[in-house]
C-alpha cells in the first residue's frame, strides 16, 4: 500500500519569503507523483509532476519540486510567495490508477 | 465546458434520504475517478471507470454507495440512505493520460 505525510498541516509565511512545504511518501514500486492546489470552494489544479527523468521539476506560478528517492521526498518549493499562494497544497502518489493524497499543508501568506 | 464539471454544487440532505451527485467529464476523457475528501483532509479515492467499466471500487465505504457511468460519458455517483458521516465534499476528476483533472466538487451536509 502507498501513502503519503505531509509534515506540516500549516505553514504561515510572509509576503516575499521563500517557503518549502513538505512531503513523504511510502511505496514498494515505481512512484508517480503530483502536488495539486486547492483554493476555497474549489476543485484541485494541478501544480507540477514528477513521472521520471529530471528530479527537480518546475511547474505553475513559480513551484517547484524535487524528488529524492533515497530520502523518499518530493519537496515543495518557491522562492518568493504571494498573497494570491493563500491556498491548501496537496501532495500525491499515483499507485495503479487512483491517487493517495496526503492530508493537505494550508499556506498562509501573510502581508 | 472546457473543464469537469459536477452538479449539484452543494446538497443538504435529511438523514435517510437517498442523494445523486452528477459529473460531466472533459469530453474524450475515457477515464473517470470519484473522490471523498471530508473536513480538513486530504481526497480519498472511493471508484473508477474506464469508459462505462467500473474497473475498480475498493474504496466505497458501504454498500450504500453506488456509482455508475452507462454510456462512458456523464457518471453519477449515487448514495442511499444517508448517515451523518456521508458529509463531505466528493469531487469528480478524468484523465487521458497521466494526469487527473479536477471538478469543483459537490458539498454533501447530511442533517
Amino acid at each position: 500500500a502507498q501513502s503519503v505525510t505531509q509534515l506540516d498541516s500549516q505553514v504561515p509565511v510572509f509576503e516575499e519569503a521563500p517557503v518549502e512545504l513538505r512531503c513523504n511518501y511510502s511505496s514498494s514500486v515505481s512512484v508517480y507523483l503530483f502536488w495539486y492546489v486547492q483554493y476555497p470552494n474549489q476543485g484541485l489544479q494541478l501544480l507540477l509532476k514528477y513521472l521520471s527523468g529530471s528530479t527537480l521539476v518546475k511547474g505553475i506560478n513559480g513551484f517547484e519540486a524535487e524528488f529524492n528517492k533515497s530520502q523518499t521526498s518530493f519537496h515543495l518549493r518557491k522562492p518568493s510567495v504571494h498573497i494570491s499562494d493563500t491556498a491548501e497544497y496537496f501532495c500525491a502518489v499515483r499507485s495503479a490508477r487512483q491517487l493517495t493524497f496526503g492530508s493537505g499543508t494550508q499556506l498562509t501568506v501573510l502581508p | 465546458g472546457a473543464g469537469v464539471s459536477q452538479s449539484p454544487r452543494y446538497k443538504v440532505a435529511k438523514r435517510g434520504q437517498d442523494v445523486a451527485l452528477r459529473c460531466d467529464p472533459i469530453s474524450g476523457h475515457v477515464s473517470l475517478f470519484w473522490y471523498q475528501q471530508a473536513l480538513g483532509q486530504g481526497p480519498e479515492f472511493l471508484t473508477y471507470f474506464q469508459n462505462e467499466a467500473q474497473l475498480d471500487k475498493s474504496g466505497l465505504p458501504s454498500d450504500r454507495f453506488f456509482a455508475e457511468r452507462p454510456e462512458g460519458s456523464v457518471s453519477t455517483l449515487k448514495i442511499q440512505r444517508t448517515q451523518q458521516e456521508d458529509s463531505a465534499v466528493y469531487l469528480c476528476a478524468t484523465s487521458v493520460t497521466d494526469t487527473q483533472y479536477f471538478g469543483p466538487g459537490t458539498r454533501l451536509t447530511v442533517l
